[in-house]
């Protein structure tokens, strides 16, 4: 149980174009889901909280016009990485949480890897 | 500000020794604290968890953590290492006093264990 998906699994798109980036939570509801960025090498970083139904919370360097979320229903939220640029590219990762709570433990998707040439 | 530390990039174990990854943190409040581990092409799985209770939590695959809030870590440990436990280990943090809808994980930068046979 507790399986997160994520497509597509890898991306290219050329400069100044926009990209959506889907997380689903297959086996379960998740109220609040997570985005995060894993450089090569390095760990996770923490772009934003999305909760279903309100505005996600952006982490501080975070561009909000750039990483557009949205979290419309229990079982899906989406990225999107509008105006790309080379910079973007990077390993975009999703999580779900089971509960509303910190307690509860996050579930990963496998990841979506963004190529911007 | 929360933060981890793994100070170790490799860990390397031979098969059926007792393993050790380490993992200190740094939080405001009292901690929930999580290990998680990431194999190749494949999403970040859930090993285990502190919430509170018990300093000693035992986890999936026969891991388990110790909690020590005097030397504030949560080291990862195993009593005897397989070939298949190699892989990348992640050491992440909630602060409890963190909120007001930014509720991600802060993770350290990961841990290489290999496992020689």
């Amino acid at each position: 149980g507790a399986v997160v998906s994520q497509h597509p699994s890898w991306v290219i798109c050329k400069s100044g174009t926009s990209v959506k980036i889907e997380c689903r939570s297959l086996d379960f509801q998740a109220t609040t889901m997570f985005w995060y960025r894993q450089f090569p090498k390095q760990s996770l970083m923490l772009m934003a909280t999305s909760n279903e139904g309100s505005k996600a919370t952006y982490e501080q360097g975070v561009e909000k016009d750039k990483f557009l979320i949205n979290h419309a229903s229990l079982t899906l939220s989406t990225l999107t990485v509008t105006s790309a640029h080379p910079e973007d590219s990077s390993f975009y990762i999703c999580s779900a949480r089971l509960g509303t709570s910190g307690a509860y433990e996050q579930y990963f998707g496998p990841g979506t890897r963004l190529t911007v040439t | 500000a929360q933060s981890v530390a793994q100070p170790e990039d490799q860990v390397n174990v031979a098969e059926g020794n007792p393993l050790t990854v380490k993992c200190t943190y740094s939080v405001s409040g009292n901690p929930y604290l999580f290990w998680y581990v990431q194999y190749p092409n494949r999403g970040l799985q859930f090993l285990l968890k502190y919430i509170t209770g018990d300093n000693l939590v035992k986890g999936s695959y026969g891991f388990e953590a110790e909690f020590n809030k005097s030397q504030t870590s949560f080291h990862l440990k195993k009593p005897s290492a397989l070939v298949s436990d190699s892989a990348l280990y992640f050491c992440a943090v909630r602060d409890l006093r963190s909120g007001g809808g930014a509720d991600g994980l802060t993770f350290g930068k990961g841990t290489h264990l290999i496992i020689q046979p």
